[in-house]
C-alpha cells in the first residue's frame, strides 16, 4: 500500500526561528508533491508545491524534494505564532488522487 | 470566485441511516475529489470524479458511493451508516485532475453517527 509518513508532532519553535518538517513516501513513481496548511476547525489550503528534485523557494516558505531518498521537506523561516497548524504532506498518486500524510502539528510560540 | 460549497456543514444520524452529502466545485473545475477526515486515519481517498465519471475509488467498502452531475456538481452517498462513518468529510475541487495540481477544499461536512 502506497504511504506517506510524517512525524505527528508536535514540533514546538519559538518565534523567528526555522521549522522543518519532513516526509516520508513509499510510491518511488510519485511525480508531484504538495504541502497543505490546515488550521484547527478550517480545512487543508495549499501552501507549495514541487515537481523537481531540489528546492523551491516561495517567500518564508522553502520546499525541498529528494527522490532518490523519497523525501520531501518544508522549511519555515522566520517563524510566526500565526504560522501554528498542522501540515500535511501529499504525492500525486498514479491513479488520480492525492495520498496525504497524517499530518505534523506546528506549535509557534511568541 | 465562489469556493468550493459544502452542505451540510454538519449532520446527526442514527446507525443504520443513511445520508447524502452534496458539494459544488469552483466554477469552471472539472474535478471533485471526496475524502474522509478522521483524527486517527487522517486525509483518507474516497473517490474521484472528473467529466461526469468516476476516475478512481479509494479503499472503502460499497456503502460509500458518488456521482456526479453534468454541472460538475457532486454528492456523496453512504448507506447503512455505522459509528466508525463518523467523521469530517472533505470536498475538494481541481481544475485537472486531482493529482497533479492544486486541490481546493470545502469547509467539510462534520458526519456524527450514533
Amino acid at each position: 500500500q502506497k504511504e506517506v509518513e510524517q512525524n505527528s508532532g508536535p514540533l514546538s519553535v519559538p518565534e523567528g526561528a526555522i521549522a522543518s518538517l519532513n516526509c516520508t513516501y513509499s510510491d518511488r513513481g510519485s511525480q508531484s508533491f504538495f504541502w497543505y496548511r490546515q488550521y484547527s476547525g478550517k480545512s487543508p489550503e495549499l501552501i507549495m508545491f514541487i515537481y523537481s528534485n531540489g528546492d523551491k523557494e516561495d517567500g518564508r516558505f522553502t520546499a525541498q524534494l529528494n527522490k532518490a531518498s523519497q523525501y520531501v521537506s518544508l522549511l519555515i523561516r522566520d517563524s510566526q505564532p500565526s504560522d501554528s497548524a498542522t501540515y500535511l504532506c501529499a504525492v500525486g498518486g498514479s491513479q488520480g488522487n492525492l495520498i496525504f500524510g497524517k499530518g505534523t502539528k506546528l506549535s509557534v510560540k511568541p | 470566485k465562489a469556493g468550493v460549497t459544502q452542505t451540510p456543514r454538519y449532520l446527526i444520524k442514527t446507525r443504520g441511516q443513511q445520508v447524502t452529502l452534496s458539494c459544488s466545485p469552483i466554477s469552471g473545475h472539472r474535478s471533485v475529489s471526496w475524502y474522509q477526515q478522521t483524527p486517527g486515519q487522517g486525509l483518507q481517498f474516497l473517490f474521484e470524479y472528473f467529466s461526469e465519471t468516476q476516475r478512481n475509488k479509494g479503499n472503502f467498502p460499497g456503502r460509500f458511493s458518488g456521482r456526479q452531475f453534468s454541472n460538475s456538481r457532486s454528492e456523496m452517498n453512504v448507506s447503512t451508516l455505522e459509528l466508525g462513518d463518523s467523521a469530517l468529510y472533505l470536498c475538494a475541487s481541481s481544475e485537472g485532475r486531482g493529482n497533479t495540481g492544486e486541490l481546493f477544499f470545502g469547509e467539510g461536512s462534520r458526519l456524527t453517527v450514533l
